[in-house]
């Protein structure tokens, strides 16, 4: 069954370093997002990327994110000057479609660790 | 920003007896419901779904209720076995931000032998 795949499962950085997340989406999904889940808090949307633009994304998702799809496989999430409170879960999603009624499929994630 | 709560934090339950997990909303904007169960270190892993359309949608041993009057939606689970021991979370996305889901806090749900 095909499934979303994120690399590192865990990365650890010194605060102010520069980190990339890496996924690859179901190979027939047109629609991705980044999740995050900070310890004990809920699941949080980040942004969501549809035809190599943003198509939304929260009030979290400030300049020192961005995304992209680099090939035809991966999408990125990169963070420029990770900060302590940016330790968490990050889920990758991917979906056929973006309207209402399209079940996202979530990745296995990345633990980011700030040090 | 709560749009989507699960107010019961944990849950316990006999193998063989009915789980029922509850979500409250209050965006009259959402209209579609997803339910979701994770594993710790794991993604969320997709379980049922349902459109603001239906009231009720079954899948094997889950089905799960809407009640759009009361902003109410609930995820039954029968029988439940011990593998359904996992954290599950309420899901809403709405007309007014395709694609963007908000999340419950999550009912970690504990079966019993």
């Amino acid at each position: 069954e095909p499934e979303v795949t994120q690399t590192p499962s865990h990365q650890v950085t010194q605060m102010g370093q520069e980190v990339i997340l890496r996924c690859v989406p179901i190979s027939n999904h047109l629609y991705f997002y980044w999740y995050r889940q900070i310890l004990g808090q809920k699941v949080e949307f980040l942004v969501s990327f549809y035809n190599n633009e943003i198509s939304e994304k929260s009030e979290i998702f400030d300049d020192q994110f961005s995304v992209e799809r680099p090939d035809g496989s991966n999408f990125t999430l990169k963070i420029r000057s990770t900060k302590l409170e940016d330790s968490a879960m990050y889920f990758c999603a991917s979906s056929e479609a973006r309207g209402s009624g399209d079940t996202q499929y979530f990745g296995p994630g990345t633990r980011l660790t700030v040090l | 920003d709560q749009q989507v709560k699960q107010n019961s934090p944990s849950l316990s339950v006999q193998e063989g007896r009915i789980s029922i997990l509850n979500c409250d909303y209050t965006n009259s904007m959402f209209d579609y419901f997803l339910w979701y169960k994770k594993y710790p270190a794991e993604g969320p892993t997709f379980l049922i779904s349902i459109s603001s359309i239906k009231d009720k949608n079954e899948d094997g041993r889950f089905t799960v209720f809407l009640n759009k009057s009361a902003k109410h939606l609930s995820l039954h689970i029968v029988p439940s076995q011990p593998g359904d021991s996992a954290v599950y979370f309420c899901a809403a996305s709405g007309t007014d931000s395709w694609g963007k889901l908000q999340f419950g806090a999550g009912t970690q749900v504990v079966v019993t032998p």
